[in-house]
């Protein structure tokens, strides 16, 4: 019965692939993000869906697309992966925007 | 550019001392302020979070202490414990002339000595 859950927990590619991580939160919430956590531990948003609408869509790069087929899950597509995609992904939840945030637990992506 | 500073980077306390972390933002804009806890291979957990309307926000052993003037915001553990070791993130949310912003500070990696 985990709160916010990401499938796979470890991903390794090569450069170039696509690949998607999936995010599921069973708490009701209305608010979905992903993070990026990078080797300097720097946490920093990428994306948010309240309703499913984009409301945050920071400055990064169009190869990252966010995919929500309903409200529970948020799915992270990444095209022609690059190394400097390596890092540790987050997804997370809040009843409402800007409300207190449930992390998940995250998703190692390395990138060959 | 680091819109949330935050120091020091690491601290160490000894078991039973009191852990001081200490932010400051730039953004008037920000007008909500957590505080994130996170162990190793794990995702960050919510501690303690602040809004400016307030000058102290205690939970437990964790208290925040927030200057708005100043706009400076700080985190303190006391009677420390081994177990509070982690990375402790703070972080700022807002709306800005680019819509909302949310933003966290770099880390303070805290070890606690037994």
């Amino acid at each position: 019965d985990t709160a916010v859950s990401q499938t796979p927990k470890y991903l390794v590619t090569q450069m170039g692939n696509d690949k998607s991580i999936k995010c599921e939160q069973n708490l009701g919430h209305d608010t979905m993000y992903w993070y990026k956590q990078d080797s300097k531990k720097f946490l920093k948003i990428m994306f948010s869906y309240n309703n499913k609408e984009l409301i945050i869509n920071e400055t990064v790069p169009n190869r990252f697309s966010p995919k929500s087929p309903d409200k529970a899950h948020l799915n992270l597509h990444i095209n022609s992966l690059e190394l400097g995609d390596s890092a540790v992904y987050f997804c997370a939840s809040s009843p409402r925007n800007r409300d207190p945030q449930y992390f998940g637990p995250g998703t190692r992506l390395t990138v060959l | 550019q680091q819109q949330v500073k935050q120091s020091p980077q690491s601290l160490i306390v000894q078991k039973g001392g009191i852990s001081i972390i200490n932010c400051a933002y730039e953004n008037t804009a920000f007008d909500y302020f957590p505080w994130y806890q996170q162990f190793p291979g794990k995702g960050p957990a919510l501690l303690i979070a602040i809004r400016p309307d307030v000058s102290e926000k205690k939970e437990g052993r964790f208290t925040i202490s927030f200057n708005k003037s100043a706009k400076q915001f700080s985190l303190h553990i006391m009677d420390s414990q081994p177990g509070d070791s982690a990375t402790y993130f703070c972080a700022a949310w807002g709306d800005d002339n680019y819509g909302q912003n949310f933003v966290f500070g770099p880390g303070t990696r805290l070890s606690v000595l037994p």
